[in-house]
């Protein structure tokens, strides 16, 4: 298994600019998830999948737009980078009733 | 709601010194705790989860963490820190309200080891 995957694993954008990142896994893994890393304040959450066909928000979901058309995919969507979305994303899954979930190595995003 | 309260954001310790980080939590709900590590430049790793069975957990590298519901604490210790452990460390809650286990982060306390 290759686990929970994303790409890129960086990217820089200018202000205004779309973008979509990319996260897949393996694992038949029902709950997919997104979230961003920012110093001093852990992950935050933006979007989840409990399903495919099923999105919800989370805590900062404003500027990112998801969709869950297979099981093993879950892209995130940026519509008009702002530098305020300069952060590392993280991708995670688990499976209903397992509380680990896995996370992807990161992706890096630099909006100048 | 729930939330998270890691109290140091860095902790320097000496090799082969113990090692104490702490984690308060609130839950409305019956928590699971855990806590992850991040490498530099990495993913993240589980370290250990408790949920619900025995307070004190151990987990890999030598690391274990006791619940104490009275206190809302789930510490993070290990006997003995070796320069590998240098890392940033990120107690976690999940609640069940949401069948995925929606979770809870920590701001993160990043442990420095010194030779």
């Amino acid at each position: 298994n290759a686990g929970v995957t994303q790409t890129p694993k960086f990217q820089v954008l200018k202000t205004g600019q779309s973008m979509t990142l990319q996260c897949a896994q393996d694992m038949n893994h029902e709950y997919m998830s997104w979230y961003r890393q920012d110093p001093g304040m852990g992950l935050r959450l933006i979007h989840y999948s409990v399903g495919a066909g099923i999105t919800d928000q989370g805590e900062v979901p404003n500027g990112y737009n998801v969709s869950r058309s297979t099981t093993e995919d879950f892209p995130l969507r940026l519509l008009s980078a702002a530098p305020s979305q300069t952060s590392v994303y993280f991708c995670a899954s688990t499976r209903f009733g397992k509380e680990t979930q896995y996370f992807g190595p990161g992706t890096r995003l630099l909006v100048l | 709601a729930q939330s998270v309260t890691q109290l140091d954001s860095h902790v320097s310790v000496s090799e082969g010194t113990p090692v104490l980080l702490r984690c308060n939590y609130s839950s409305s709900y019956s928590p699971s705790l855990f806590w992850y590590v991040q490498h530099p430049n990495k993913g993240l790793q589980l370290l250990l989860k408790y949920t619900s069975a025995a307070t004190l957990v151990k987990g890999i590298n030598g690391f274990e963490a006791e619940f104490k519901k009275s206190e809302t604490s789930f510490h993070l210790t290990k006997p003995s820190a070796h320069m590998s452990d240098a890392a940033e460390y990120f107690c976690v809650v999940s609640d069940h309200r949401n069948a995925g286990n929606m979770l809870t982060f920590g701001g993160g306390t990043r442990l420095m080891v010194k030779p």
